[in-house]
């Protein structure tokens, strides 16, 4: 069936390290790829995302990069910093008119701690 | 600028009872999805609406629960008889556009059912 993993649950840095957070998954008709980042004890919240047809997507301090040929997914935190500890899910989204469009498909979600 | 509310933030219940859970959309947000989460889990699909419409709900259980989003008023998400099994973080998201990727997360509302 559907599903979007992840290898690794937990990560830790130093804060000003460069982090890398990894997702595999297994649908190849995903139309999009996302992250989300959730702090505890709130709702996970957007950072970035990229189309399916994309190799690389760069946001502020971090960078999303898609192979499709392996079907991973990576996550790239510059200059990591406390306030990044979180944890991180990748998500999956379907085209616009399509059929599962809005419905999120996330997965389980890798425990990012970064030390000062 | 308020964001998603939800309410109650922690509700107990014991088996049987009825569950209530209440979503307010951002301001302009006609989009609402609610999604549950269990302990060291990712979140998992359960509900699209627009208002006064289910766009989809391959996410549901087919008994005991059930989603609206009235013309007026929040989203509200209903668990009849509950279990223990139901008992986990509920989190409710809205868009201005129908399915985005960027869908605003509201603080959950956590059910413990005794």
């Amino acid at each position: 069936g559907e599903s979007v993993g992840l290898h690794l649950p937990t990560l830790s840095v130093q804060e000003g390290d460069n982090s890398i957070i990894n997702c595999a998954y297994s649908n190849s008709a995903s139309d999009y790829f996302i992250w989300y980042k959730q702090e505890s004890g709130k709702g996970p919240q957007f950072i970035i995302d990229i189309r399916s047809n994309m190799d690389k997507r760069q946001g502020q301090r971090v960078t999303v990069l898609l192979n499709k040929t392996v079907k991973h997914l990576s996550l790239q935190i510059a200059a990591t910093q406390p306030g990044d500890s979180a944890v991180y899910f990748c998500a999956e989204n379907k085209e616009a008119g399509g059929t599962s469009y809005g419905k999120l498909t996330f997965g389980q979600g890798t425990i990012l701690t970064v030390h000062p | 600028n308020a964001g998603v509310m939800q309410n109650p933030r922690h509700l107990v219940r014991r088996r049987g009872q009825e569950a209530r859970l209440r979503c307010s959309p951002m301001k302009g947000h006609s989009h609402v999805y609610w999604y549950r989460q269990l302990p060291e889990e990712g979140l998992k699909f359960m509900v699209y609406l627009q208002k006064e419409n289910i766009i989809d709900e391959s996410g549901m259980p087919k008994e005991r629960f059930s989603a609206e989003f009235p013309k007026e008023g929040p989203s509200i998400l209903r668990i009849q008889q509950v279990v223990r099994g139901d008992s986990a973080a509920y989190f409710c998201a809205s868009s201005h556009t129908g399915g985005g990727n960027e869908q605003y997360f509201g603080p959950g509302t956590r059910l413990t059912v005794t």
